[in-house]
């Protein structure tokens, strides 16, 4: 597609639940990030994906965040158990390579009742 | 610890004047320097990027300037517009690091007509 797409734009989970958000980056980029911003806070780094790999995944705050990225693509980040500090604004960024400028999607605006 | 920081949660300036907007970073090993503008309900928007070999970039009413002995950029629009109205994030690059971008906490700016 012409620009990132994140799916769903909006989430509301009850506590304890999972749950999966989506990453599509543009076509062709070869590194991919999630960041999350809480609201009034700036951006928080998640994890980075080079490819496939995730080189640096030193932002996830518990062992309840899990991310993955298949065939160089499409990411999902996976929330176990969720609380209500996970509460957030979740982003994804790729770029065409880790030097490069990087592209944001809308977000998925997460809600944990 | 903070690697990217900016000092002023927000700036209020008059239509026409000149906006600066600053950013200070701790590692001189960081490489590429970015601009980023966001508006409520958006993701971050790429406005300009600037590398380590050069102390100057500009497009248009937007002027990034980087002053590496300081380890110390600044955003300098003008002439600032009501649009321009949002929040301003500068993110770094690490040439040593794993190539994740590192934003700081976001400069709001008001311009007033």
């Amino acid at each position: 597609g012409a620009g990132v797409s994140q799916s769903p734009s909006n989430k509301v989970t009850e506590k304890g639940k999972d749950v999966e958000l989506r990453c599509d980056p543009i076509s062709g980029h070869t590194a991919l990030y999630w960041y999350r911003q809480s609201l009034g806070q700036g951006l928080e780094f998640l994890i980075y994906f080079q490819g496939n790999s995730a080189p640096d995944k030193s932002g996830l705050p518990s062992d309840r965040f899990s991310a993955e990225r298949t065939g160089g693509s499409v990411s999902t980040l996976t929330i176990q158990r969720t609380q209500q500090e996970d509460s957030a604004v979740y982003l994804c960024a790729s770029s065409f390579s880790s030097n490069t400028e990087a592209f944001f999607g809308q977000g998925t605006r997460l809600t944990v009742v | 610890d903070q690697q990217v920081k900016q000092n002023s949660p927000s700036l209020s300036v008059q239509e026409g004047r000149i906006s600066i907007l600053n950013c200070d970073y701790t590692n001189s090993m960081f490489d590429y320097f970015l601009w980023y503008k966001k508006y409520p309900a958006e993701g971050p928007t790429f406005l300009i990027s600037i590398s380590s070999i050069k102390d100057k970039n500009e497009d248009g009413r937007f002027t990034v300037f980087l002053n590496k002995s300081a380890k110390h950029l600044s955003l300098h629009i003008v002439p600032s517009q009501p649009g321009d109205s949002a929040v301003y994030f500068c993110a770094v690059h690490g040439s040593g690091n794993t190539g994740k971008l590192i934003f700081g906490q976001g400069t709001t700016l008001q311009v007033k007509p």
